[in-house]
């Protein structure tokens, strides 16, 4: 069964620093995608990534796949508060182009000014 | 072009009733899935439909349905509520069964049981 793993769940950080949110899953996959949620409302569509190697960026944002070490990274470079939002990683375990995304528990970020 | 809709936007059950969600895709989207999120459990997958046929199942009881038309338009229906069924419960659609498009998701329906 796939899970997928997701550090750190809350994440405080000044504005200007620089941080690194990680996702881990458990079997062989490559699709994984980022979105991001604001308080109350729904998902909004980030990145997509579909081999390995894959490398998007937007912005102050930058996620990476590396499908031998199952594993997905959004670095976030220069924080502003606007980006303070629940990040979300999700991997697709369906077949034969169906859809079943698994998720990751979110990771609640606070940008500081 | 219009983006998922879901309906209603907010909702207050009561116990051992039965409540319907509706969601209409993005025009030209034929994939549909449903997704419940809860404090505790996060964001969990139910079902996907597509061309009016259940692909994909999540780990729910079976007291969570649900339906495609052949307008790619879906319904889920959960019976006999419970306390815990609270939640916020997001649709997303997509492209016909390409690989790697991402699912766009609708403002969801907040469930309330009481």
């Amino acid at each position: 069964e796939l899970k997928v793993e997701q550090n750190p769940l809350f994440l405080s950080m000044q504005e200007g620093k620089n941080y690194t949110i990680y996702c881990n899953y458990s079997t062989t996959s490559d699709r994984l995608y980022w979105y991001r949620q604001d308080p109350g409302k729904s998902l909004e569509s980030l990145f997509v990534l579909l081999s390995n190697g894959a490398v998007k960026q937007e912005g102050r944002l930058m996620a990476s796949l590396d499908t031998k070490a199952r594993l997905s990274t959004l670095h976030i470079t220069a924080a502003v508060h606007d980006l303070s939002a629940t990040y979300f990683c999700a991997v697709d375990g369906g077949v034969s182009g169906t859809y079943k995304y698994i998720f990751g528990t979110g990771t609640r970020l606070k940008v500081l000014a | 072009k219009a983006g998922v809709t879901q309906t209603p936007r907010y909702l207050i059950k009561t116990r051992g009733q039965q409540v319907t969600l509706s969601c209409s895709p993005i025009s030209g989207h034929r994939s549909v899935s449903w997704y419940q999120q809860t404090p505790g459990q996060g964001l969990q997958f139910l079902f996907e439909y597509f061309s009016e046929t259940q692909r994909n199942k999540g780990n729910f009881p079976g007291r969570f349905s649900g339906r495609q038309f052949s307008n790619s338009r879906s319904e889920m229906n959960v019976s006999t509520l419970e306390l815990g069924d609270s939640a916020l419960y997001l649709c997303a659609s997509s492209h016909t069964g390409s690989r790697g498009y991402e699912q766009y998701f609708g403002p969801g329906t907040r469930l309330t049981v009481t």
